[in-house]
């Protein structure tokens, strides 16, 4: 078992839906990252939140919409997705600021657009 | 954009045989760090050597880094089926504020 959870494991919707994908983590880490990996590739960083305040976003499109309520969760939401964007979504957290730590994974979110 | 490249991108081996993976990198790192994924699961850490480190050992994993090189590389020893999987490495720019992940090495362990 992993101590990253992520939900829904998978996911199928539309173009038109709205979604979005949760993440937890109780190991008291303040850094979380959302990722997006196609097959066979290497994961691709999404965005990066430190102490609950977003740090990093790689120039992902506004249809990816990350949040942090809290120190233990993450969401990513959803809105208007293109097949492409159908791929597996992980969700990572290390100990304190930035990305000099190991980083712990969960088991990913598989998202298909219809 | 990949910092590092893995080779071999895929290796076959018989169970108890030595596999080894290669990443090279093309600038400056902080440290490098290497990941385990089976399929349909998330990354797991293996293994994290500094930049003024030159090898480091975990179990049956061994790990050496040559910065003068830009190169890093994996070794497992006495391999198990259960060591199927990709493996990646990951580097922390020094000049940067992310880990970027090489294209990783699939490897298929035969029982």
């Amino acid at each position: 078992d992993t101590e990253v959870t992520q939900t829904p494991k998978h996911l199928v919707m539309g173009m038109t839906n709205k979604k979005s994908l949760k993440c937890e983590q109780h190991m008291g880490h303040r850094a979380m990252y959302w990722y997006k990996q196609k097959a066979k590739k290497p994961p691709e960083l999404m965005f990066v939140y430190s102490y609950e305040k977003l740090s990093i976003n790689e120039s992902v499109p506004s249809r990816f919409s990350p949040e942090c309520p809290n120190s233990s969760l993450l969401n990513l939401h959803l809105h208007a997705l293109q097949p492409e964007d159908s791929a597996l979504y992980l969700c990572a957290s290390s100990q304190g600021r930035g990305v000099k730590q190991p980083q712990h994974f969960g088991d990913g979110t598989r998202l298909s657009i219809l | 954009s990949q910092q590092g490249e893995e080779d071999p991108q895929a290796l076959s081996i018989q169970e108890g045989e030595n596999a080894t993976m290669n990443c090279s990198y093309k600038t400056s790192i902080n440290n490098l760090q290497w990941y385990r994924q089976n399929s349909g699961r998330g990354l797991v850490h293996l293994i994290l050597i500094r930049s003024n480190e030159r090898e480091k050992h975990s179990g049956r994993l061994r790990v050496t880094l040559d910065t003068s090189k830009k190169s890093s590389s994996l070794l497992i020893t006495a391999s198990r089926a259960a060591d199927t999987a990709s493996y990646f490495c990951a580097t922390d720019e020094a000049a940067g504020n992310k880990l970027t992940f090489g294209g990783g090495t699939r490897v298929l362990v035969k029982p």
